[in-house]
């Protein structure tokens, strides 16, 4: 099993609203990680996760909160985000952090 | 910046023709990777080359990597409308645990 996945694959919030992005997978990958990607543009590294202990975090605002659970869950919990937070969130994981990613198709979250 | 950076921007070829994307990169690496990425969806590994290695290959792909110019590039052979996407260099920076990716080249292949 290569799958990477994540739920919801569409999220539309206030700025307001709490919400939680997940990622799942069963490959026994001990690095995980959350890019958040705008239109035409790479993807940007938010956090790493290295066997469950966040070991990166690229200066991301506070109102990003990851999680990890256990080694095959990461999750990502927002709250109180801004318009321009808005873009495609993606997830990955790896065996090891500079070896081939794996990732999930992606969250397409809309902030109004 | 790290951020490698990739030429051209856009790309549109034939069908059957064959399609030549550039990376450069800053830092010293391990490792080079090219994915690819379908509209606004998750991005799909295509090839790994390690910094000792100077060409790789993969089926219609063909991945060159040369350390002293910090630069590789990625040749996809008789290409077809399916391979229509968004191609990224990545590359480790040296670094153990994260990966640094390139501006892309959108490729647009005619049928």
């Amino acid at each position: 099993d290569t799958e990477v996945t994540q739920t919801p694959k569409h999220l539309v919030m206030g700025m307001t609203n709490k919400k939680s992005l997940k990622c799942e997978q069963h490959m026994g990958h001990r690095a995980m990680y959350w890019y958040k990607q705008k239109a035409k543009k790479p993807p940007e590294l938010m956090f790493v996760y290295s066997y469950e202990k966040l070991s990166i975090n690229e200066s991301v605002p506070s109102r990003f909160s990851p999680e990890c659970p256990n080694s095959s869950l990461l999750n990502l919990h927002l709250h109180a985000l801004q318009p321009e937070d808005s873009a495609l969130y993606l997830c990955a994981s790896s065996l090891k952090g500079y070896e081939t990613q794996y990732f999930g198709p992606g969250t397409r979250l809309l902030v109004l | 910046s790290q951020q490698g950076e990739e030429d051209p921007q856009a790309l549109s070829i034939q069908e059957g023709e064959n399609a030549t994307m550039n990376c450069s990169y800053k830092t010293s690496i391990n490792n080079l990777q090219w994915y690819r990425q379908n509209s606004g969806r998750g991005l799909v590994h295509l090839i790994l080359i390690r910094s000792n290695e100077r060409e790789k290959h993969s089926g219609r792909l063909r991945v060159t990597l040369d350390t002293s110019k910090k630069s590789s590039s990625l040749l996809i052979t008789a290409s077809r409308a399916a391979d229509t996407a968004s191609y990224f260099c990545a590359t480790d920076g040296g670094a153990t645990n994260k990966l640094i990716f390139g501006t892309g080249t959108l490729l647009a292949v005619q049928p």
